[in-house]
């Protein structure tokens, strides 16, 4: 069974950068089928794509959001990562990293738990 | 605001029928699968429809999920307590350089 699990720090100061990691286990990143996605939920709201990767390191990220994310993927490791940039209170919220049923499309079929990141001095 | 648009709340009683509405535009809905997401409280989302209409193995045959034009449906029959969640819809927007876009989700209740 597929499982994703995400790690990092759980406060981060504003203006500083925002920065998980994306463990998977029980299957391989290396797949020419999936990417591999990481998505957003403030606290109380909707969900919010960030960006995704496929495994030669190919990305594509939310537009309103492009400026300040970068992910990249370690297949040594079997793990994506995420930064975002300049952050501010509007980036606290749980972040999940999914795996991503391929571009041009909505499917998330595999989640991690979440990780909630709150910005704040 | 949300790309997609869905009504913030919907309830039913057990045993009821409810469907919850997911309107977009040809950029989207109109050119592209819609997906559906449940999130149950404290939890991460749970993909329950895909391309339009397709149930992932495990997903009870009382969901059911359909498209028109640039709507979509999601479908819950014979509606039970362990339903009341957070529901999403989903599409990839080929507007601007393309995105994936969720709907503000909708919040069943079940009486």
């Amino acid at each position: 069974q597929l499982q994703l699990q995400e790690s990092g720090p759980g406060l981060v100061k504003p203006s500083e950068t925002l920065s998980l990691s994306c463990t998977v286990s029980g299957g391989s990143i290396n797949t020419r089928v999936y990417y591999w996605g990481w998505i957003r939920q403030p606290p109380g709201k909707g969900l919010e794509w960030i960006g995704s990767i496929y495994y030669s390191g190919s990305t594509y990220y939310n537009p309103s959001l492009k400026s300040r994310v970068t992910i990249f993927v370690d297949t040594s490791k079997n793990q994506f990562s995420l930064n975002l940039t300049s952050v501010t209170a509007a980036d606290t919220a749980v972040y999940y990293c999914a795996r991503h049923g391929g571009a041009y499309t909505g499917q998330f079929d595999y989640w991690g738990q979440g990780t909630l990141v709150t910005v704040s001095s | 605001q949300s790309v997609l648009g869905q009504p913030p709340s919907a309830s039913g009683t057990p045993g009821q029928r409810v469907t919850i509405s997911c309107s977009g535009s040809r950029f989207n809905i109109g050119s592209n699968y819609v997906y559906w997401y449940q999130q149950l409280p404290g939890t991460a989302p749970k993909l329950l429809i895909y391309r339009n209409d397709q149930r992932p193995s495990g997903v009870p045959d009382r969901f059911s999920g359909s498209k028109s034009g640039t709507s979509a449906s999601l479908a819950i029959s014979g509606l039970r307590s362990e339903d009341e969640a957070n529901y999403y819809c989903a599409a990839w927007d080929d507007s601007l350089s393309g995105s994936v876009v969720f709907g503000g989700g909708t919040k069943l209740t079940v009486l």
